[in-house]
């Protein structure tokens, strides 16, 4: 079955303390990308890769590190995560940058 | 950093009523895509449109891209409680880049 799939699902942790939040996709998909969602703020883009060794910036990359070594997987890292990265985070997949379809199921990160 | 702009925000309508919701920007994208989501769940993509001018279809969904391809809209024709959801677009950026820009959301809600 096509998926992306990220892990954790839910994820509480504390300030300061690096996570990682894995994302693997088995479609063979050259484009990957990492957004938060917020009330009232919608879907923002924090990093995207158009393939491996090829990862860019979204408009709030700030606080966030990620990394492309393999074509299957786009880990997102905090390195000293922050309250206000309290969000829903998701990771998305696509053939292209063009056709991006494939979204996963979310990973919901509380720091306190 | 270009911005989509949608509208309606929410809408309420009775089952077998017609809607529109609308993306425009000052700005032109490479290609455009519209989603839903469901609740506690990632986007699912819809359609992606890619030319100026192009109208796609999917049942009682009508897409349309416009000319200079900075707005679009999505029509629905004789709604149903099954489309009660959250719809998303976005837009590629086309300014060398390959940034993906959301638009904030249309909270739709039919009534039987």
């Amino acid at each position: 079955e096509a998926q992306v799939t990220q892990n954790p699902r839910y994820l509480i942790t504390v300030t300061g303390k690096k996570l990682t939040v894995t994302c693997s996709q088995n479609m063979n998909h050259e484009y990957m990308s990492w957004y938060r969602q917020d009330p009232g703020l919608g879907l923002r883009q924090i990093y995207y890769s158009m393939n491996v060794e090829v990862t860019d910036k979204g408009d709030v990359p700030e606080g966030y590190k990620v990394s492309r070594k393999e074509k299957r997987n786009f880990p997102l890292i905090l390195e000293s995560p922050s309250p206000n990265q309290t969000s829903l985070y998701f990771c998305a997949s696509g053939r292209q940058v063009n056709t991006e379809a494939f979204f996963g199921q979310g990973t919901r990160l509380t720091v306190v | 950093t270009q911005l989509l702009e949608q509208s309606p925000q929410f809408l309420s309508i009775q089952e077998g009523e017609n809607l529109t919701v609308y993306c425009n920007s000052s700005s032109v994208f490479s290609s455009l895509q519209w989603y839903r989501q469901e609740p506690g769940e990632g986007p699912v993509l819809l359609v992606t449109v890619v030319t100026g001018g192009e109208v796609k279809k999917l049942k009682r969904l009508t897409f349309q891209f416009g000319d200079a391809r900075k707005d679009s809209s999505l029509h629905i024709t004789a709604a149903q409680p099954g489309d009660t959801g959250l719809y998303l677009c976005a837009g590629v950026e086309d300014t060398g880049g390959f940034k993906t820009i959301f638009g904030a959301g249309t909270r739709l809600f039919v009534k039987a």
